[in-house]
C-alpha cells in the first residue's frame, strides 16, 4: 500500500530564509505526487504536482524515485507563506485516489 | 471556476441522531467525488469515493451503513452520518474532480460536526 511520511509538522524559520518541505514516499507502481496548501481559515488547495515541473509561488519540488522523495522548496521564504503543506501522492490504481501525508505546519517569522 | 461547496459548514447534533452533509460542484460537472475525515491536528483521511450513478467505494475501516453516501447528480453528492455519536466528531472534507484521469481535485470548505 502507498504511504506518504512529512517527517516534520512543523518548520519555523525567518523570512528571507530558505525553505524545504520534506516528503518522502513508498508506492509500487509509478507515483504522480502533489503539495497541496491550506492557509488559515482556507480550503486546501493545489499548490503543484511533479508532472507540470513548474514553479508555483516560487515553490519548487523535484521527484527524486532514487530516493522515494518529493520536498518542497522555496529559495526566500515569505510571511504570507505561513500555511499548512500537505504533499498527496495519486495511486493510478485505485482511480487516482489521494493519500496525503501528515502535514507540516510553515511558519515564517518576520 | 471549480469551485466546490459544502453545506452546512458546521453542525452540532445529539447522540443518535442523522446529520447530513451536502457537497456540491459549483461550475463543473464532477464525475467523481471522495469524502475525507480529518481529526485535529491530524491529515485528510480517506473514507470514501463516489461515482455519479453508482455505489461508493469505502476505504478499509470506515463502516458504509454508518457513513452513507450518495451521489445523485454530477454536481451534488451527499454524506449522511447515521446514529452519530461523540466519536463521530470530526471535520469533513469532499473534493471533485471532473473525469477518471489524473485531473485536479477541487476540495470543499469542509463541514465541523460536533456530537453531543
Amino acid at each position: 500500500a502507498q504511504r506518504v511520511t512529512q517527517p516534520e509538522k512543523l518548520l519555523s524559520v525567518f523570512k528571507g530564509a530558505p525553505v524545504e518541505l520534506k516528503c518522502n514516499y513508498s508506492y509500487s507502481g509509478s507515483p504522480e505526487l502533489f503539495w497541496y496548501v491550506q492557509y488559515s481559515r482556507q480550503r486546501l488547495q493545489l499548490l503543484l504536482r511533479h508532472i507540470s515541473r513548474e514553479s508555483i509561488k516560487g515553490f519548487t519540488a523535484d521527484l527524486n524515485k532514487g530516493e522515494t522523495s518529493f520536498h518542497l522548496k522555496k529559495p526566500f521564504a515569505q510571511e504570507e507563506d505561513s500555511a499548512m503543506y500537505y504533499c498527496a501522492l495519486s495511486d493510478n490504481n485505485a482511480g487516482n485516489m489521494l493519500t496525503f501525508g501528515g502535514g507540516t505546519r510553515l511558519m515564517v517569522k518576520p | 471556476g471549480a469551485v466546490v461547496s459544502q453545506h452546512p459548514s458546521w453542525v452540532i447534533c445529539k447522540s443518535g441522531t442523522s446529520v447530513k452533509i451536502e457537497c456540491r460542484s459549483l461550475d463543473f460537472q464532477a464525475t467523481t467525488m471522495f469524502w475525507y475525515r480529518q481529526f485535529p491536528k491530524q491529515s485528510l483521511m480517506l473514507m470514501a469515493t463516489s461515482n455519479e450513478g453508482s455505489k461508493a467505494t469505502y476505504e478499509q475501516g470506515v463502516e458504509k451503513d454508518k457513513f452513507l453516501i450518495n451521489h445523485a447528480s454530477l454536481t451534488l453528492s451527499t454524506l449522511t452520518v447515521t446514529s452519530a455519536h461523540p466519536e463521530d466528531s470530526s471535520f469533513y472534507i469532499c473534493s471533485a474532480r471532473v473525469g477518471w484521469s489524473r485531473d485536479e481535485q477541487y476540495f470543499g470548505p469542509g463541514t465541523r460536526l460536533t456530537v453531543t
